[in-house]
């Protein structure tokens, strides 16, 4: 079975500084999507940034991009130029291309991101 | 707007009462979901809809009953619930493709007293 790991409970940066939150996974599986998933205080769960596996290039999003390292099954988070707003919970998340998985999401544990002004 | 709908917001209870969360999308989205969060172990799916009439449970659906009757409602009932089901409670809803992201709700804090 797949799983997804995020092994930093909470990081901290400063304003205007950049921060890479890392994820690993483990699968077998040569087709995936991975996400990003950002929750601030309001609890709204807010989809960041997402990657298939099949593109070599890193997906970008304005401040955010993503590090897919796919022979590592590493897909880890940079914020660049990191602002008050950015501070909430990410989670990562990985879904299977697989249609007899329903295509269901497997999510990390999370990792606090505190800025510090 | 395109929006996931749940109610109510914040729900204190009693152990044994039971209670009804609901979740309403405006999208037409034929796949539907609810989530368990809690500190360190991030979301657990607790129940998932495929289609209306059809349910399937996920992670963890003790404790908690579904029902798809139609397309948009998808509501959690929970007959029985105790002190162990204090959680944050997401509904959400996508379409049924591989590349299809999720769409949350707001969450409901549930309290069992």
């Amino acid at each position: 079975a797949q799983t997804v790991t995020q092994s930093q409970p909470e990081m901290s940066v400063q304003e205007a500084e950049t921060v890479t939150l890392s994820c690993t996974y483990d699968t077998s599986e040569s087709d995936y999507y991975l996400f990003w998933y950002k929750q601030p205080p309001s609890r709204q769960m807010i989809l960041v940034i997402r990657q298939e596996a099949y593109k070599q290039q890193n997906a970008t999003e304005n401040r955010f991009s993503v590090n897919f390292q796919k022979a590592a099954k590493s897909f880890s988070l940079k914020i660049s130029d990191s602002q008050l707003g950015d501070a909430a919970m990410y989670f990562c998340a990985y879904r299977s291309a697989r249609k007899d998985s329903n295509y269901q999401l497997i999510w990390g544990a999370g990792t606090k991101l505190i800025i510090k002004p | 707007e395109a929006q996931v709908t749940q109610n109510p917001r914040y729900l204190i209870t009693v152990t044994g009462k039971k209670l009804t969360v609901t979740c309403s999308q405006n999208m037409n989205h034929e796949y539907m979901s609810w989530y368990r969060q809690d500190p360190g172990l991030g979301l657990r799916q607790i129940y998932y809809s495929m289609n209306v009439e059809v349910t399937d449970k996920g992670d963890v659906p003790e404790g908690y009953k579904v029902s798809r009757k139609e397309k948009r409602n998808f509501p959690l009932i929970l007959e029985s619930p105790s002190p162990n089901q204090t959680s944050l409670y997401f509904c959400a809803s996508r379409q049924p493709f591989y590349n299809s992201p999720l769409h949350f709700g707001n969450g409901t804090r549930l309290t069992v007293t």
